[in-house]
């Protein structure tokens, strides 16, 4: 089984100001890290995924993550915010190989203010 | 491409009634997933459906089940509600192969309160 722990459930930054969203997870078997962002009333939208490769992955809005194998970590990385990233972001993690459940974290609430 | 809808998109029940979500999967998608999200909580998985039969089921309850139709939609039934099934319900799709084999995608998801 797998399981994904977020350290941080807030995480409150000034606009511009760089953040890190803490993730780390459990698994006895090889994993895809995922993070997803759900904005207020909305559904989950997937902001990058770690399938294989390149440890260091990034978005189009320019968040990155790195997964690190030895401290089992694919924390999530801006470094410059805006206030139109405050939203709720979730880590996640699957087994390799195609059709698996996800198992997600807790959630971080980041709230960017002026 | 209209992506994953669900509906109804809100929906409130009493304590011992049943309850159908409905979820279309995003074009090209032929296998589909539920969460349940409870407030101030990460999605928790229940069940996955492809080929028309349930390939992996979470820890709940046999008072949740579901259905896969030919056209890849899919239902989610909840039997005697309790009020801890208020919940965010996500329905998410993905395909069985090709590029985007590991990436779910997710529906706006029907709010359920249980009164």
């Amino acid at each position: 089984a797998q399981s994904v722990t977020q350290l941080d459930s807030q995480v409150p930054v000034f606009e511009e100001a760089p953040v890190e969203l803490r993730c780390n997870y459990s698994s006895s078997v090889s994993v895809y890290l995922f993070w997803y962002v759900q904005y207020p009333n909305q559904g989950l939208q997937l902001l990058l995924k770690y399938l294989s490769g390149s440890t260091l992955v990034k978005s189009i809005n320019g968040f990155e993550a790195e997964f690190n194998k030895s401290q089992t970590s694919f924390h999530l990385r801006k470094p410059s915010v805006h206030i139109s990233d405050t939203a709720e972001y979730f880590c996640a993690v699957s087994r390799t190989g195609g059709g698996n459940k996800l198992t997600f974290g807790t959630g971080t609430q980041l709230k960017v203010e002026l | 491409d209209a992506g994953v809808t669900q509906s109804p998109t809100h929906l409130i029940k009493t304590r011992g009634q049943q309850v159908t979500l409905r979820c279309s999967p995003k074009s090209g998608h032929d296998t589909v997933s539920w969460y349940q999200q409870a407030l101030g909580q990460g999605p928790q998985f229940i069940f996955q459906y492809y080929e028309e039969e349930e390939r992996q089921r979470g820890n709940f309850p046999d008072r949740f089940s579901g259905h896969q139709f030919p056209n890849y939609s899919s239902e989610l039934n909840v039997n005697a509600l309790l009020l801890g099934d208020s919940a965010l319900y996500l329905c998410a799709s993905s395909a069985s192969s090709g590029r985007a084999l590991n990436e779910q995608f997710f529906g706006p998801g029907t709010r359920l309160t249980v009164l």
